[in-house]
């Protein structure tokens, strides 16, 4: 079956530094979704990238869909400790499936 | 607050026993997925229904079965359970293939 890998799965950086974290698909996808989970809370819908080579922006976050539309990756600049958490891909079929990568632990440190 | 409600939000119980999780998606969603989520671990996807009818099946186990009602609310049902069944529960709703929703989610301990 369809398989996200997201890489990777922790990464600890100085608040100010970058963050990149990727996510590839076994299968060419429909679409791609971004999410954000605080601790403790539940997944929170960031963005939807749907067409191949897609870039979009959010603030500081960067959003990439590959050209195969098999990869995404998402880039924050400068990170501050209101971006901890952990950052999930899912990727999108046609029918409406959304099969979730496992996810990046962001830790930020002051 | 996503519109989709989970009840209940926490629940214990012991190994051997059967719960019902429960869901209500946002208005007008159709889509209504189930996800598991042990601890630290990402989103095990568990199952996806559409008006009703089963669209897509995760890693469900056999104990585990779900159902949409023709309100779209929707249960999931976990039977004989073990101490590794202890996890958050997500229902997400979306509209087809647009962005989902998450509950709050149900945590369950199994004791």
């Amino acid at each position: 079956g369809q398989q996200v890998m997201q890489i990777p799965q922790y990464q600890h950086v100085q608040e100010g530094e970058d963050f990149t974290t990727y996510c590839n698909s076994s299968t060419t996808l429909s679409n791609i979704q971004w999410y954000k989970q605080r601790p403790g809370g539940h997944p929170v819908f960031l963005i939807q990238l749907v067409k191949s080579g897609e870039v979009k922006k959010q603030k500081r976050l960067t959003f990439q869909f590959g050209e195969a539309k098999k990869n995404s990756s998402l880039h924050i600049t400068a990170t501050q400790t209101t971006d901890v958490g952990t950052y999930f891909c899912a990727g999108g079929t046609s029918y409406g499936k959304l099969t979730f990568g496992q996810g990046t632990i962001l830790t930020v440190h002051p | 607050d996503s519109g989709v409600t989970q009840t209940p939000k926490h629940l214990i119980t012991a190994t051997g026993q059967r719960v019902t999780l429960r869901c209500s998606p946002r208005s007008g969603d159709l889509s209504v997925y189930w996800y598991q989520q042990s601890l630290d671990q990402g989103l095990q996807f568990l199952i996806q229904y559409y008006n009703g009818e089963e669209r897509a099946k995760g890693n469900i186990l056999e104990r585990f079965s779900a159902q949409q009602f023709p309100d779209l609310h929707s249960e999931l049902n976990l039977s004989s359970l073990e101490l590794g069944d202890s996890a958050l529960y997500f229902c997400a709703s979306s509209v087809g293939q647009g962005m989902a929703f998450f509950g709050q989610g149900t945590r369950l301990t199994v004791v």
